[in-house]
């Protein structure tokens, strides 16, 4: 089946600093990828999205580029903020198969000054 | 607009008892998904209802069941309550839902955490 694997948090930055948190997939077809965000005490929102191979999602300074040669959705950010502290998902969603959204098990980021 | 209304936020049960959390999508929204929130295992889907039908279904045993309303509200049942049932259970509405005419957005309420002791 569908699966998405993100890489273990937490992690630790502080700001200013360069974020990069991984996510691989493993998906028949071509599914479409997203990154969700869980800020402290509420539900997930949508920060990003990309339908395709090669497509590049960007929301609030992050990035994510849709690599289906290498099956990856790394999200990004050049210079984070304390505002950024939160949970991050990596998710997918296989219209063909599942039709369902398929969540990593989320990264904890903790930004600090 | 106001955004997906999940009731209770918090609440406590014993083994064996059983628990129903309600949900209110976002007004137009037709679709509500439920998910369980772990530390171990995180985000688990349950089930999709769009116009009072299920239409996907996670791997959780019977005890868990779902219905939606015509007005789109939905709630979900667990009976028979486990200590493994402790989670948050988050509500998720999205316009035309997860399927093949979804497009992935869903949007999150803040969830109802049931603590089963």
């Amino acid at each position: 089946g569908d699966s998405v694997t993100q890489m273990e948090g937490p992690v630790t930055l502080s700001e200013e600093a360069f974020l990069t948190i991984n996510c691989t997939y493993t998906a028949t077809g071509y599914p479409s990828l997203f990154w969700y965000v869980q800020y402290p005490g509420e539900g997930l929102q949508l920060l990003l999205k990309a339908t395709k191979a090669d497509d590049k999602g960007s929301n609030k300074g992050f990035e994510a580029t849709y690599r289906k040669e290498t099956t990856s959705f790394h999200l990004e950010k050049g210079s984070v903020q304390v505002s950024d502290s939160a949970v991050y998902f990596c998710a997918l969603i296989n219209t063909g198969t599942a039709s369902k959204l398929t969540f990593g098990t989320g990264t904890r980021l903790q930004v600090t000054l | 607009k106001a955004g997906v209304t999940q009731t209770p936020r918090y609440l406590i049960k014993t083994r064996g008892q059983q628990v129903t959390l309600s949900c209110s999508p976002i007004s137009g929204h037709r679709s509500v998904s439920w998910y369980q929130q772990t530390p171990g295992q995180g985000l688990q889907f349950l089930f999709e209802y769009f116009s009072e039908t299920q239409r996907n279904k996670g791997n959780f045993p019977g005890r868990f069941s779902g219905r939606q309303f015509s007005n789109s509200r939905s709630e979900m049942n667990v009976s028979t309550l486990e200590l493994g049932d402790s989670a948050l259970y988050l509500c998720a509405s999205s316009l035309v839902g997860q399927g093949a005419l979804g497009t992935g957005e869903l949007f999150f309420g803040e969830g109802s955490r049931l603590t089963v002791l």
